[in-house]
């Protein structure tokens, strides 16, 4: 069954920098394109960043560019995120999420990772 | 990059519809047939209800259902359920990004 695991989350002060990692099992992770999707507490979904299958196209919300960037392995069926110039309005649960084409639709969800940016 | 516009919150009793609205632009909802909408519990990671406005996933009951008219999509739920309480959002393509309503907390009474 499909399975996404994040990891990474933490506590991390403001201008701190933190990777967040995604682990992919159940299906064939290079067949599809992932986001990362957060949620500050108690507020709505934001989408933060996608990928494609093969890497090569990479978008951003106007919130992160600059300082996130996604990535992924597929030899190692991973995603990753890495943030820097943390904000405390970056403080929030991170979720990946698979998305089966490049239409902003996501069939799969892993647990989210918590990223807490305070002093 | 602008979210799409949701009611705040609904309500209906057991066995009755309800109906959530998702109000974007021409850029995204009006101009795509990709709409999603996702059912969030309580401390609980996002499920996929409805993609393609109207299309339901497998598992998802056929009490569930999308529509859309220009740029505001919907999503009805009829026969209502207390399982149904939770967190609705929408979701839509819009190219180089995919904004999100600001969900619809739905009680059921």
């Amino acid at each position: 069954q499909v399975q996404l695991v994040e990891s990474g989350g933490g506590l991390v002060k403001p201008g701190g920098s933190l990777r967040l990692s995604c682990a992919a099992s159940g299906f064939t992770f290079s067949d599809y394109y992932m986001s990362w999707i957060r949620q500050a507490p108690g507020k709505g979904l934001e989408w933060v960043s996608y990928i494609s299958s093969s890497g090569s196209t990479i978008y951003y919300a106007d919130s992160v560019k600059g300082r996130f960037t996604i990535s992924r392995d597929n030899a190692k069926n991973s995603l990753y995120l890495q943030m820097n110039s943390l904000r405390a309005e970056d403080t929030a649960v991170y979720y990946c999420a698979r998305a089966p084409g490049d239409l902003g639709q996501y069939d799969y969800w892993g647990q989210g990772t918590l990223v807490t940016v305070s002093s | 990059q602008s979210a799409l516009t949701q009611p705040r919150s609904v309500s209906g009793s057991p066995g009755q519809s309800v109906t959530i609205s998702c109000t974007g632009t021409s850029s995204d909802v009006g101009g795509y047939n990709y709409v999603s909408w996702y059912q969030q519990h309580p401390g609980k990671a996002p499920k996929l209800m409805i993609y393609d406005v109207s299309k339901r996933p497998s598992g998802v009951p056929d009490r569930f259902s999308g529509s859309k008219s220009g740029n505001t999509a919907s999503l009805t739920i009829s026969g209502l359920q207390a399982e149904d309480e939770a967190d609705y959002y929408c979701c839509s393509y819009a190219g180089s990004y995919t904004p999100f309503g600001g969900g619809t907390k739905l009680t059921v009474l």
